[in-house]
C-alpha cells in the first residue's frame, strides 16, 4: 500500500534552476524520508527529516516538514544534469515499516 | 563496508521454477527488508525483519513467496513456483539503530527478474 502521494509526477527544469517536488501523507509519522533512485540502479537515502523537525538542509538540498498538512517538501537548489533520477518519499511510523510513495522523475537538461 | 550486497543481478527463469535470490545486509544493521518494484505498483514492502526475527510479511503477495533469515547477515527471497506476474526487480535494504538511526535506509542494487 502506498502511504505517500507525490507531486508533481514528472518535472522537467534547467540546469541552475530550483526543483520543488511534494510530498503528502496519510497516517501518523516518526520520520520522513526522501531517496533518489537512478535509471536502472537501487535507491539511495538523501535525508531523513523526523515528525519534531520543520526543516532540514543537506549540502543543496533542503527539506521542510509540516505535520499538521501531512506533507513535505524538497528543494534541490542549482540543479545539475546529475540530479537527473526519480526521487521517493518515504514515511516511518510506529510499526517500524518505511512506506514509499510513487516518485517524482526529475529531467535536469544542460 | 561493501553495502549491502544481492545476488543475482539478473534472474531469467521459466515459469513453474524455483527462484531464490540473496542478500547481504551492512553489518551491525539489525532490521533487513524485501522491497519489490514495478512500474504498475510502484515499491512495495513484501516482508521484514528485527533481530533475524519476521515482524510483519503481511505484503508477501501468497504462499508462492517465503523468506528467511537464518541469521545476522544472510537473507533469502523464493518464489515457488515462478510465475510471469512475479517478473520484477526486487531490492533488500537494512537499517539500524543507535549511530545508524538517522541514515536511512540503505538499498542493494536490487535482483531484476524476469519469469517467461
Amino acid at each position: 500500500s502506498q502511504q505517500g502521494e507525490e507531486d508533481p509526477q514528472a518535472l522537467s527544469i534547467q540546469e541552475g534552476e530550483n526543483a520543488t517536488m511534494n510530498c503528502s501523507y496519510k497516517t501518523s509519522i516518526n520520520n520522513l524520508q526522501w531517496y533518489r533512485q537512478n535509471s536502472g540502479r537501487g535507491l539511495v537515502h538523501l535525508i531523513l527529516i523526523r515528525s519534531n523537525e520543520r526543516e532540514k538542509h543537506s549540502g543543496r538540498l533542503r527539506v521542510t516538514l509540516d505535520t499538521s498538512k501531512k506533507s513535505s517538501s524538497l528543494l534541490i537548489t542549482a540543479s545539475r544534469a546529475a540530479d537527473t533520477a526519480s526521487y521517493f518519499c518515504a514515511t516511518e511510523g510506529n510499526t517500524g515499516k518505511l512506506i514509499f510513495g510513487q516518485g517524482t522523475t526529475l529531467q535536469v537538461k544542460p | 563496508d561493501a553495502g549491502v550486497i544481492q545476488s543475482p543481478r539478473h534472474e531469467v527463469t521459466e515459469m513453474g521454477q524455483e527462484v531464490t535470490l540473496r542478500c547481504k545486509p551492512i553489518s551491525g544493521h539489525n532490521s533487513l527488508f524485501w522491497y519489490r518494484q514495478t512500474m504498475m505498483r510502484g515499491l512495495e514492502l513484501l516482508i521484514y525483519f528485527n533481530n533475524n526475527v519476521p515482524i510483519d510479511d503481511s505484503g508477501m503477495p501468497e504462499d508462492r513467496f517465503s523468506a528467511k533469515m537464518p541469521n545476522a547477515s544472510f537473507s533469502t527471497l523464493k518464489i515457488q513456483p515462478s510465475e510471469p506476474r512475479d517478473s520484477a526487480v526486487y531490492f533488500c535494504a537494512s537499517s539500524g539503530q543507535g549511530y545508524f538511526a538517522n541514515y536511512g535506509y540503505t538499498f542493494g542494487s536490487g535482483t531484476r527478474l524476469t519469469v517467461v
